[in-house]
Order: C-alpha cells, then sequence, then structure tokens
C-alpha cells in the first residue's frame, strides 16, 4: 500500500535561518506531489507541484523553494526563514489519474 | 481559473444535531469533488469522494451528492458526534486542467457540544 512521510512533526526556528523539510512516498512509482500550507486559522493554499524529478512548478511567489532529487521525495526549503513563513505545512500525492490525494501528517512550523 | 467557496464557520452544534455544511465550486471543466477533514493537531484524511454529476459519496454517516446543475457538493450528516469535531474541507480536483491540482475551500470548523 501506499504511504507517505513528513518530517519533523513540528519545528521552531528563529527568524533567518535556513529551513528543510522532506516528504517521501512509498509504495508507488512517479507520483505528482503537493506541497500545501495552512496558515493559523486559514485554508490550505498550494505552494508546489511536481509531476516528476527535477519538475517544479511554483503557485504563489514566496520566500521557499522545492525540489524533487529522486521519484518519490519531495524538500521544500528556505535559506532565510520570515515570520510569515511560520504555519502547517502539509506534502501530499496524486495518483496519475488525478483522482484522489493523500496527504502526510504535516509539519508544525514557527518562526520566532 | 477554478475554486471552491464553503459556507464560513465555526459552526456549533449539540451532539445527535444535523448536519449541513455548504460548498460551491467553479470549474471550466468536469472536476471531481471531495470533502476532506483535519482532526486537531493532525494532517488531511479524505472523508468521501464523488468523481461526476448525480455521484453521492459517503463515509463515517456523512453524505455529498455531487449537483451539476447548481456547482454544489454540501456535506450533511444526520446526527453529528462530539468525536466529528474538526475542520472540513471541500475540494475540486480537475484531471484535464490546471494539472489536476487539489484546489480547496477555505475549511469549516465544525465544534460539537455534548
Amino acid at each position: 500500500s501506499q504511504t507517505i512521510h513528513q518530517w519533523p512533526a513540528t519545528l521552531v526556528q528563529p527568524v533567518g535561518s535556513p529551513l528543510s523539510l522532506e516528504c517521501t512516498v512509498e509504495g508507488t512509482s512517479n507520483p505528482n506531489l503537493y506541497w500545501y500550507r495552512q496558515a493559523a486559522g486559514r485554508g490550505l493554499q498550494l505552494l508546489f507541484y511536481s509531476v516528476g524529478i527535477g519538475q517544479i512548478s511554483s503557485e504563489v511567489p514566496q520566500n521557499l523553494s522545492a525540489s524533487r532529487p529522486q521519484d518519490r521525495q519531495f524538500i521544500l526549503s528556505s535559506k532565510k526563514l520570515l515570520l510569515s513563513d511560520s504555519g502547517f505545512y502539509l506534502c501530499a500525492w496524486g495518483p496519475e489519474s488525478g483522482l484522489g490525494y493523500t496527504f502526510g501528517s504535516g509539519t508544525r512550523l514557527t518562526v520566532v | 481559473g477554478n475554486s471552491v467557496t464553503q459556507m464560513e464557520g465555526p459552526v456549533t452544534l449539540s451532539e445527535e444535531a444535523f448536519l449541513t455544511i455548504n460548498c460551491t465550486y467553479t470549474a471550466t471543466g468536469y472536476p471531481s469533488l471531495f470533502w476532506y477533514v483535519q482532526y486537531p493537531g493532525e494532517g488531511l484524511q479524505l472523508l468521501l469522494k464523488a468523481t461526476k454529476a448525480d455521484d453521492k459519496g459517503s463515509n463515517k454517516g456523512f453524505e455529498a451528492t455531487y449537483r451539476k446543475e447548481t456547482t454544489s457538493f454540501h456535506l450533511e450528516k444526520g446526527s453529528v458526534q462530539v468525536s466529528d469535531s474538526a475542520v472540513y474541507f471541500c475540494a475540486l480536483s480537475d484531471q484535464y486542467n490546471q494539472g489536476g491540482k487539489l484546489i480547496f475551500g477555505q475549511g469549516t470548523e465544525l465544534s460539537v457540544k455534548p
């Protein structure tokens, strides 16, 4: 069966520090992968998606970047965190048919 | 572009009350529709889905019917429990437009009191 792993679960980082969040998928190949952010009390915003290795699409201009070095690995990064980067980050994968998505357990990032 | 609009929360109900959370969508193609649930401190779980007009998705006592004529996918449950307290997200995915990305509504927080 397909599973998705996301870590760490919680993270507190100072302003200006770098960030690296990792997401890996098991049990599937060539998945579409997604990073979402949920700011406190708000909905889910799609940040990046990837349809294959090295292929990244950015949905909104921001302080973050994403990379996909392997088929089932999706990384969210920042060189210098801002206070506004605080939020709940969710990784998700979708099958090639585009029907239905599975989400990781999320990373709660607090920038202080 | 495609979009989803949900009724604003929070919604507060007593146990065993009837629940309706409204969701309407805008789409240029023929999207699939979803309801996801997020329990406190957790990620998202798929609650139910419908892939074409007039389909009814159901799970754990929740139901939603894909209404193309009203572009709606309202979530209903006949008798809510305290354990249903969570944030509910309506979403759509159009395989043939916008790369099949999952687009969410803003979420509706449900609080069920004993």
